[in-house]
């Protein structure tokens, strides 16, 4: 069964609203959890990785203002798309890792922004 | 910096043909090398993976061998079915701690009756 849940699978709303994507970890302790972007038949970005209890790391290009991070505890780390925009729309996918363990994704949240 | 190559897609085959994914990557020390499966509107599934040269990886008939001397990983399957009809992912992760997954472009494969 899944180890990583995502929340929610898809949304579709208005221009400039924010938005919020849970990633939680569900039988194991995710010290590292990591947030990906992918386009349309293109391969995942990485966008961030976040250490629980500190702030996430954001890779070169990536808005942290933008997309803001939190990982609280050792089980859920949320995306908030702030003022989200048509360009904004893609796939994000989440991830989390143990130490020393495999890295085991969540199944996505498709993000429409009209 | 880490890099990986795979063979673009789509990838089209009748069933029960032979697959195989080219893959090379290039990194400095010893990657880990990893092939993902995501199968349409979902995330990525780990398929299998290799930790160090020669290893075998193997998982759901899928097999790919860690080949140092060619930085290669290529994905090999002998007889697909429509169900790995899916895009496959090769990726590796460096040595250190802080090392994070380098994922190629992606190969899309569909498999027809």
């Amino acid at each position: 069964g899944a180890v990583v849940s995502q929340h929610p699978s898809w949304v579709i709303c208005k221009s400039g609203t924010s938005v919020k994507i849970e990633c939680r970890s569900l039988d194991f302790q995710a010290t590292t959890m990591f947030w990906y972007r992918q386009f349309p038949k293109q391969s995942l970005m990485l966008m961030a990785t976040s250490n629980e209890g500190s702030k996430a790391t954001y890779e070169q290009g990536v808005e942290k203002d933008k997309f803001l991070i939190n990982h609280a505890s050792l089980t859920l780390s949320t995306l908030t798309v702030t003022s989200a925009h048509p360009e904004d729309s893609s796939f994000y996918i989440c991830s989390a890792r143990a130490p020393a363990q495999p890295q085991h994704f969540g199944d996505g949240t498709r993000l429409s922004i009209l | 910096g880490d890099s990986v190559t795979q063979m673009e897609g789509p990838v089209t085959l009748s069933e029960e043909a032979f697959l195989t994914i080219n893959c090379t990557y290039t990194a400095t020390g010893y990657p880990s090398l990893f092939w993902y499966v995501q199968y349409p509107g979902e995330g990525l599934q780990l398929l299998l993976k290799a930790t160090k040269a020669d290893d075998k990886g193997s998982n759901k008939g899928f097999e790919a061998t860690y080949r140092k001397e060619t930085t290669s990983f290529h994905l090999e399957k002998g007889s697909v079915q429509v169900s790995d009809s899916a895009v496959y992912f090769c990726a590796l992760r460096g040595t250190g701690t802080a090392s994070k997954l380098t994922f190629g472009t992606g190969t899309r494969l569909q498999v027809t009756l």
